[in-house]
């Protein structure tokens, strides 16, 4: 079975412009996740999508965004980037049931740099 | 305030050797208590996840232990190998309130040398 899949691995981004990253979970996975980790802060959740909802969301500005597709597939788009938001973006998979006490996959990463 | 705390920052050891690492919390309502192993560039990798009933459980050299009385956890690694060299972090689920989230220790970065 394939893992957790992320594109683009790493991203060069300015000031001001707008990226999106992508996840594909691991097949029959239905549970997304999204976390931001820096050095200083460590891992932090972002967001979570469950069926295509949004069901629990940390805290974030709201340039940060995301959705997620029939096919489980999820997107995160942060918009006007600010420098602060360089950091590794990843994104982690559960079964379907998204129980507490599921276990999550992550996948590799997307490093995001912004100049 | 929910947090995870660990201990050490850092723990440099030999090949072979056995060593500890610790994990304290002040998350409330408690559910399960996770060890991930993270390799430099790459994700966090599950080692354990222990419920409130569970005392220890162990993951081939890996054995992870809770006292949820005290609410300190440890993760404890035998016979360590050069591929053990990672961050281990410990996080705890915060299901409580308004938003469910896991909550992640700042980790623990281990180097194992020969």
């Amino acid at each position: 079975k394939a893992g957790v899949t992320q594109t683009p691995r790493y991203l060069i981004k300015t000031r001001g412009q707008q990226v999106t990253l992508s996840c594909s979970p691991i097949s029959g996975h239905r549970s997304v996740s999204w976390y931001q980790q820096t050095p200083g802060q460590g891992l932090q959740f972002l967001f979570e999508y469950f069926s295509e909802t949004q069901r629990n969301k940390g805290n974030f500005p709201g340039r940060f965004s995301g959705r997620q597709f029939s096919n489980s597939r999820s997107e995160m788009n942060v918009s006007t980037l600010e420098l602060g938001d360089s950091a590794l973006y990843l994104c982690a998979s559960s079964l379907p049931s998204g129980g507490p006490t599921d276990t999550q996959y992550f996948g590799p990463g997307t490093r995001l740099t912004v100049l | 305030k929910n947090q995870v705390e660990q201990s050490p920052q850092s723990l440099i050891i030999l090949e072979g050797k056995n060593c500890t690492l610790q994990c304290n919390y002040t998350v409330s309502p408690f559910s399960n208590l996770r060890w991930y192993k993270q390799d430099t560039g790459r994700g966090p990798v599950s080692l354990t996840i222990m419920t409130f009933s569970e005392n220890t459980k162990s993951n081939g050299r890996y054995t992870a232990t809770l006292d949820a009385d005290t609410k300190q956890s440890s993760l404890h690694i035998t016979a360590s190998q050069l591929s053990d060299s990672a961050s281990y972090i410990c996080v705890v689920p915060n299901y409580g309130g308004a938003t469910n989230k896991l909550i992640f220790g700042t980790g623990t970065l281990l180097a194992v040398q020969p």
